[in-house]
């Protein structure tokens, strides 16, 4: 049981360049998110995904795009990368720990754009 | 969804109890209060949750008072290893969205 993984680990981007960052739970989580967390700053939730074939735009959705493959996996697409996108990316599920719901986080993308 | 304010950082030395207080005066009838942790280089991972008075697990306390507008994260006897930056969320079982604060940092001292 690997709970939430995401890959890249680390990616370094020219601006105007795109990508995609992939994440996947194998915990069975209806519910999926991606955050991303600028130096010595909290999180800011981009996109989240209910549950599989919906999508829903979070605080900060300007520059990026989110697919919901399947209900294991949600990528999140950089079209044109800007400096202003340099963050950490994490990727969460949301399911019960116990009787309490809680979001479990991945290691997290680092990316630089230059 | 319910705006929480925490102190941007605390000290404290190792072996004391630490207080962390959140505020969230707009929390709403079914609304459940989260804290977490984040080390550095690393996604948070689940401290605790409660709905109201007081909860308590093998790591942390959570009390909330009546009125539910503010919750307080106690750990018992800190050691180096639980600095970190906590975060307070608030949010409904029902709803998906969630709004992480800023958070605080906990540093503990020798």
């Amino acid at each position: 049981n690997a709970g939430v993984t995401q890959t890249p680990k680390f990616q370094v981007l020219k601006t105007g360049q795109s990508m995609t960052l992939q994440c996947a739970q194998d915990m069975n989580h209806n519910s999926m998110y991606w955050y991303r967390q600028d130096p010595g700053m909290g999180l800011r939730l981009i996109y989240y995904s209910a549950s599989e074939g919906t999508t829903d735009k979070g605080e900060v959705p300007n520059g990026y795009n989110v697919s919901r493959l399947n209900k294991r996996e949600f990528s999140l697409r950089l079209e044109s990368a800007a400096p202003s996108q340099t963050s950490v990316y994490f990727c969460a599920s949301r399911g019960l720990a116990g009787r309490q719901e809680t979001q479990y986080f991945g290691p997290g993308t680092r990316l630089l754009v230059l | 969804l319910a705006k929480t304010t925490q102190p941007i950082s605390m000290d404290s030395y190792e072996g004391q109890e630490v207080n962390i207080t959140c505020s969230h005066n707009n929390i709403a009838t079914n609304d459940y209060i989260t804290w977490y942790q984040q080390f550095p280089s690393q996604g948070p991972r689940f401290i605790i949750q409660g709905y109201k008075t007081k909860v308590t697990n093998e790591v942390a306390s959570l009390f909330i008072p009546a009125d539910r507008k503010s919750s307080t994260l106690s750990l018992p006897r800190v050691s180096l290893s639980d600095t970190a930056v906590y975060y307070c969320l608030v949010a409904y079982t029902g709803g998906f969205k969630t709004i992480f604060g800023a958070g605080t940092r906990l540093f503990v001292k020798a």
